[in-house]
C-alpha cells in the first residue's frame, strides 16, 4: 500500500492567505521527506525537502514541518499567489551509497487560489 | 525548464504493440528515474539507473524494461501493451546522492 498519503484532495484558499497542506506517512526509515508541485500539463517540480533528523526547514515563502512522533509532514505557503495553484505531492526517499532511490509519492492535494 | 527532455510528447498505439520512450537527463546528472502517472495509481516509481547500471526497481511490470546508455540518456521500453498502460510517463534525473529530482515534461501514452 501507500507509504505516504494526504489528508485532503482539494484545498481552496484566498489569494494572500497562508496555505497549509498536510501529509501522513508510514515509513519511518525514509531519509528525506519532500514536497513537489505539479502544474497542469507539466512534470512535478521540487519545492523543498527535509532530512529525517530535522523538524523544520524554511525556504522562500515555504516552510516544511516534520513531526516524527505522529508521522506527519506539512507544507506551509505564505501569502498564497495565483501562481501557487497546482497539485502538491508529498514524497519520501531513501538515500544510500550510490545515490537516491525512487520517490514514493502520496496522492496529491489540489490547491485552488480564490481571487 | 528542468533541463530534462523527453520524446515523444504524445504516443498513440494499439494493444499488443511495443513502444520506446526516450529521456535525456540534465547535464551532469548520473541518475535517471522513470515514473508512471495515472488517475487510479497516482505517481509510481518504476525503475532507476545510475551511470549506466540498474540501481533500484519499483512497481515495474515484467513487460517493461529500461536501459541507460554511455551518453547517459535512457530509454523505457513498453511491450505487449494493454489499455491499462495508458498513462503519463515521466523521466527524472538527479545528481549522485541527491533527493532533489528534476522531472521532464512527460510522454503521454494512449493505448487503444
Amino acid at each position: 500500500g501507500e507509504s505516504v498519503g494526504l489528508h485532503l484532495p482539494t484545498l481552496s484558499v484566498q489569494e494572500g492567505d497562508n496555505s497549509i497542506i498536510n501529509c501522513a506517512y508510514s515509513n519511518s526509515a525514509s531519509d528525506y521527506f519532500i514536497w513537489y508541485k505539479q502544474e497542469s500539463g507539466k512534470g512535478p517540480q521540487f519545492i523543498i525537502d527535509i532530512r529525517s533528523n530535522m523538524d523544520k526547514r524554511q525556504g522562500q515563502r515555504v516552510t516544511v514541518l516534520l513531526n516524527k512522533t505522529v508521522k506527519h509532514l506539512s507544507l506551509q505557503i505564505a501569502a498564497t499567489q495565483p501562481g501557487d495553484s497546482a497539485v502538491y505531492f508529498c514524497a519520501e526517499i531513501a538515500v544510500s551509497g550510490g545515490g537516491a532511490d525512487g520517490l514514493t509519492f502520496g496522492k496529491g492535494t489540489h490547491l485552488i487560489i480564490q481571487p | 525548464d528542468s533541463g530534462v527532455t523527453q520524446t515523444p510528447k504524445h504516443l498513440i498505439t494499439a494493444t499488443g504493440q511495443r513502444v520506446t520512450l526516450r529521456c535525456s537527463p540534465r547535464s551532469g546528472d548520473l541518475s535517471v528515474y522513470w515514473y508512471q502517472q495515472s488517475l487510479d495509481q497516482g505517481l509510481q516509481f518504476l525503475i532507476q539507473y545510475y551511470n549506466g547500471e540498474e540501481r533500484a526497481k519499483g512497481n515495474i511490470l515484467e513487460r517493461f524494461s529500461a536501459q541507460q546508455f554511455p551518453d547517459l540518456h535512457s530509454e523505457l521500453n513498453l511491450s505487449s501493451l494493454e489499455l491499462g498502460d495508458s498513462a503519463l510517463y515521466f523521466c527524472a534525473s538527479s545528481v549522485e546522492g541527491g533527493s532533489e529530482q528534476y522531472f521532464g515534461p512527460g510522454t503521454r501514452l494512449t493505448v487503444t
